[in-house]
């Protein structure tokens, strides 16, 4: 089983609308992650979370909102989506003693019509 | 200037062919740098790191890191159909927590 887990895998939405991406890990790490991915731009930092208590707003958190619910799982929500919210949406962890490793889920992909 | 600069690519090499890929970055207080593999529909998972300039090998890859100009390489020797994927360097500092990740080059090696 994977290690990184991210549901759903794909989603279509329209404009307005709230959505929750979810994500788990049984790695067992203290730190997680959400990123977007688009085509040029690469992966940009949302949000992180370095334990259940610790959100962190990273470069491009506007109209996103997370919730740490427990040390495994990391949601993320677009709390009204808009179409330049469609994007490849990457969940990470990381254990707290890794420098250089994040460990990454399949994405999920989401249209924003 | 953005932090982190990659060749755009895509990049389409026969089998066998050496492969250079590069990112150049502006941050100087980086000390950790990276290579990420993401394979298509994939999260990227990590392929090599290395704390300093100077090379570090690791079977047909070897990541190259020049401290002074800025810049690093990656260096795929006889590649490989199983090669192609969209390799994202990535960097970190020794007193930031987060990565900040090129944009990536798509890589296609042709059998």
């Amino acid at each position: 089983d994977a290690d990184v887990t991210q549901t759903p895998r794909n989603r279509i939405t329209k404009t307005g609308k709230r959505i929750m991406l979810e994500c788990s890990q049984t790695k067992g790490h203290d730190r997680m992650y959400w990123y977007r991915q688009d085509p040029g731009l690469g992966l940009r930092l949302i949000y992180y979370s370095f334990d259940v208590k610790d959100i962190n707003k990273g470069e491009i958190s506007d109209g996103y909102s997370v919730s740490r619910q427990a040390q495994a799982k990391f949601s993320l929500s677009l709390e009204s989506a808009i179409p330049n919210q469609t994007a490849l949406y990457f969940c990470a962890s990381q254990g707290a003693a890794d420098q250089e490793t994040q460990y990454f889920g399949p994405g999920t992909r989401l249209l924003v019509l | 200037q953005k932090e982190v600069e990659q060749d755009p690519g895509p990049l389409s090499v026969p089998e066998g062919a050496i492969v250079s890929l590069n990112c150049t970055y502006s941050n100087s207080a980086f000390q950790y740098f990276m290579w990420y593999r993401q394979y298509s529909r994939k999260g990227p998972e990590l392929l090599m790191y290395t704390y300093s300039s100077g090379n570090k090998e690791d079977g047909r890859f070897t990541a190259q890191v020049d401290k002074s100009s800025k810049y690093i390489s990656l260096f795929i020797r006889d590649s490989q159909p199983s090669d192609s994927a969209t390799y994202l360097c990535a960097f970190r500092d020794n007193y930031g927590q987060n990565f900040v990740f090129g944009p990536g080059t798509r890589l296609s090696v042709l059998p």
